[in-house]
């Protein structure tokens, strides 16, 4: 069992809409952080939020830490081709240092 | 500034032969992190090392796997007697002491393929 789920775990979409993935647990993080991983290549960092009720915005990505600290969302506003691709949310629970990876969210924008 | 190194970027191995994977972190980073990627499942730690040491190897599987940060080169993981199981990606990561609890810096992987 994932100690992240990751909700849902595929989505596809026009070009132009809006999106959000979900990253759900029953456990308490210190720190949660989102990746972009394209095909072929390792997971690159999007964000890391440190505090509930945190929301810190990249661009047209919005990326929100639940006040509890149990549960993250990311949403893209007006998604365009190039934001293809898979989501990681990945948390480091209190006092470890090991991150927990949800299974990812595969996202494709068609043009 | 060089990135996470990984190589080879491809590597396919016979059941029962040996795979040794390499790492090289980015300069001035001395944590070392590898973590496995099957498909659908995300990313799975494995081991985390620092300069000559391994400071946590829970996620390794107890045998045929050993990884290894000398003083001098890159870091190794390496697989005895790889059985068609070991098929994955596998990432390495680097952070910089006094900031592992931040996001790390991955390499782009090592695909193993065993035949």
């Amino acid at each position: 069992t994932q100690l992240l789920e990751q909700s849902p775990q595929f989505l596809s979409i026009q070009e132009g809409e809006n999106l959000t993935v979900y990253c759900n647990s029953s456990s308490v993080f210190s720190s949660l952080q989102w990746y972009r991983q394209e095909p072929g290549e390792g997971p690159v960092l999007l964000v890391t939020v440190v505090t509930g009720g945190e929301v810190k915005k990249l661009k047209r990505l919005t990326f929100q830490f639940g006040d509890a600290r149990k549960d993250s969302s990311l949403h893209i506003t007006a998604a365009q081709p190039g934001d293809t691709g898979l989501y990681l949310c990945a948390g480091r629970q209190p006092n470890d240092y090991k991150l927990s990876f949800g299974a990812g969210t595969t996202v494709t924008v068609r043009a | 500034n060089a990135g996470v190194m990984q190589n080879p970027r491809h590597l396919v191995r016979r059941r029962g032969q040996e795979a040794r994977l390499r790492c090289s972190p980015m300069k001035g980073h001395s944590h070392v992190y590898w973590y496995r990627q099957l498909p659908e499942e995300g990313l799975k730690f494995m081991v985390y090392l620092q300069k000559e040491n391994i400071i946590d190897e829970s996620g390794m599987p107890k045998e045929r796997f050993s990884a290894e940060f000398p003083k001098e080169g890159p870091s190794i993981l390496r697989i005895q007697q790889v059985v068609r199981g070991d098929s994955a990606a596998y990432f390495c990561a680097s952070s910089p002491p006094g900031q592992i609890f931040e996001g790390y810096t991955f390499g782009s992987g090592t695909r193993l393929t065993v035949v």
